[in-house]
């Protein structure tokens, strides 16, 4: 199993241009979840899904869009890509949501690091 | 906010020593989760303390919770180099359904 995975590993943007970040989960993870993650800064929560065709705001979703088309596959779009979304994005998938007594471990991919110039 | 606190910040020590970071959050929990992170790559899961637990181990690994001081602690014993990495805490918050992550604690491990 590859686990989580995502594209591209590193990006570098003009102002304005747009992209598209793909994130792939072959475990059937019912969640996934974007974030990003800036110095000092921690982890921050721009989008997540608990379902295929779903999904939801998180803490920084501002100049962002999401899709979660197949259960597999998340997809993170910039329409507009601005300095401040200079950052390292990353992926994770869970099997159940936060608040179940299941446990609810996030898988995370290795990361897409965005230079936006 | 409800994002969880590390503390310290950043923490050296020497091979062979213990080290000990801290997590502390605002709101009642259902669990408390900790993460670790090499430079570069995505985070990895530890190991979990639900609310109702105060002591978990797993290896060389021993999570404390304390829900009345809303604060947790991990302690690695023995380090090693392979253990430089950035720590984070994550809460498992009702109602929400997603976690909140600390801004973690970067241990540095001299040989």
């Amino acid at each position: 199993n590859a686990g989580v995975t995502q594209t591209p590993k590193f990006r570098v943007l003009k102002t304005g241009q747009s992209m598209t970040l793909l994130c792939a989960q072959d475990m059937n993870h019912e969640y996934m979840y974007w974030y990003r993650q800036d110095p000092g800064m921690g982890l921050r929560l721009i989008h997540y899904s608990v379902g295929e065709g779903t999904t939801a705001k998180g803490e920084v979703p501002d100049g962002y869009n999401v899709s979660r088309l197949k259960k597999q596959n998340f997809l993170l779009g910039l329409e507009s890509a601005a300095p401040s979304q200079t950052s390292v994005y990353f992926c994770a998938s869970s099997k159940v949501a936060s608040g179940s007594i299941s446990y609810n471990e996030q898988f995370f991919g290795p990361g897409t690091r965005l230079t936006v110039l | 906010s409800q994002q969880g606190e590390e503390d310290p910040q950043a923490l050296s020590i020497q091979e062979g020593e213990n080290a000990t970071m801290n997590c502390s959050y605002k709101t009642s929990i259902n669990n408390l989760q900790w993460y670790r992170q090499n430079s570069g790559r995505g985070l990895v899961h530890l190991i979990l303390i639900r609310s109702n637990e105060r002591e978990k181990h797993s290896g060389r690994l021993r999570v404390t919770l304390d829900t009345s001081k809303k604060s947790s602690s991990l302690l690695i014993t023995a380090s090693r180099a392979a253990d430089t990495a950035s720590y984070f805490c994550a809460t498992d918050h009702s109602g929400y359904s997603t976690l909140t992550f600390g801004k973690g604690t970067m241990l540095l491990v001299s040989p």
